[in-house]
């Protein structure tokens, strides 16, 4: 089956400094990737699509410069939090849609980001 | 904007009773229907999934959905639910390659199942 992981797991760092997580489809190619935030007790809420070789598209009120993404590959993106604050701390989840289905999303394990 | 409803936020049974979770969207064309479960401390895991065809739709674990179209619900259901469903249960809509295959996703509903 499709799987996806995520790296780190978990992270915690200083307010201030940049955090880079990495999205990697395992078994399969992923010319679109999906960010999810996911806060305590909520549902998640799609930050950003992902586009290899391209920009990323951002949903509405996310600030694409605090939260870059990267999809230099078709199995790899990555989220990097910059200047990360403590509001910043979440739960950020990836998907990447299967291989000639895109309807359906494979999830990624979450990488929990507490910023001290 | 597109929307999806879960009105039960916090569910509480014992086992062997039935289920029933709610689920509501609001877009009038075609729709892909899902319903996904997070275990405690673990990622997301598609339970089911509706793409067209039978409404019904039988998923893991036991676990059903029915799409009334009329309704515009995906209600998820299961006869005797388990300690072992003790988790957050999260509906989902796709408007498909009109959206660019991006989730839409309902607040959540947390099942305790006391044993």
């Amino acid at each position: 089956g499709a799987v996806v992981s995520q790296h780190p797991s978990r992270v915690i760092c200083k307010s201030g400094t940049s955090v880079k997580i990495e999205c990697r489809s395992l078994d399969f190619q992923a010319t679109t990737m999906f960010w999810y935030r996911q806060f305590p007790k909520q549902s998640l809420m799609l930050m950003a699509t992902s586009n290899e070789g391209s920009k990323a598209t951002y949903e509405q009120g996310v600030e694409k410069d605090k939260f870059l993404i990267n999809h230099a590959s078709l199995t790899l993106s990555t989220l990097t939090v910059a200047s990360a604050h403590p509001e910043d701390s979440s739960f950020y989840i990836c998907s990447a849609p299967g291989q000639g289905n895109y309807n359906e999303q494979f999830f990624g394990p979450g990488t929990r980001l507490t910023v001290l | 904007a597109q929307s999806v409803s879960q009105h039960n936020h916090h569910v509480i049974l014992s086992e062997a009773a039935s289920l029933e979770l709610g689920c509501n969207y609001s877009y009038g064309g075609t729709v892909n229907l899902f319903w996904y479960v997070q275990y405690p401390g673990q990622h997301l895991q598609l339970l089911l999934k509706y793409f067209s065809g039978d409404p019904l739709v039988k998923g893991i674990k036991g676990f059903e959905a029915e799409f009334i179209k009329s309704k515009f619900s995906f209600n998820l259901r299961k006869p005797s639910v388990q300690w072992s469903d003790t988790a957050e249960y999260f509906c989902a809509v796709s408007l498909g390659v009109d959206s660019s295959y991006k989730l839409i996703f309902g607040s959540g509903t947390r099942l305790l199942v006391r044993p």
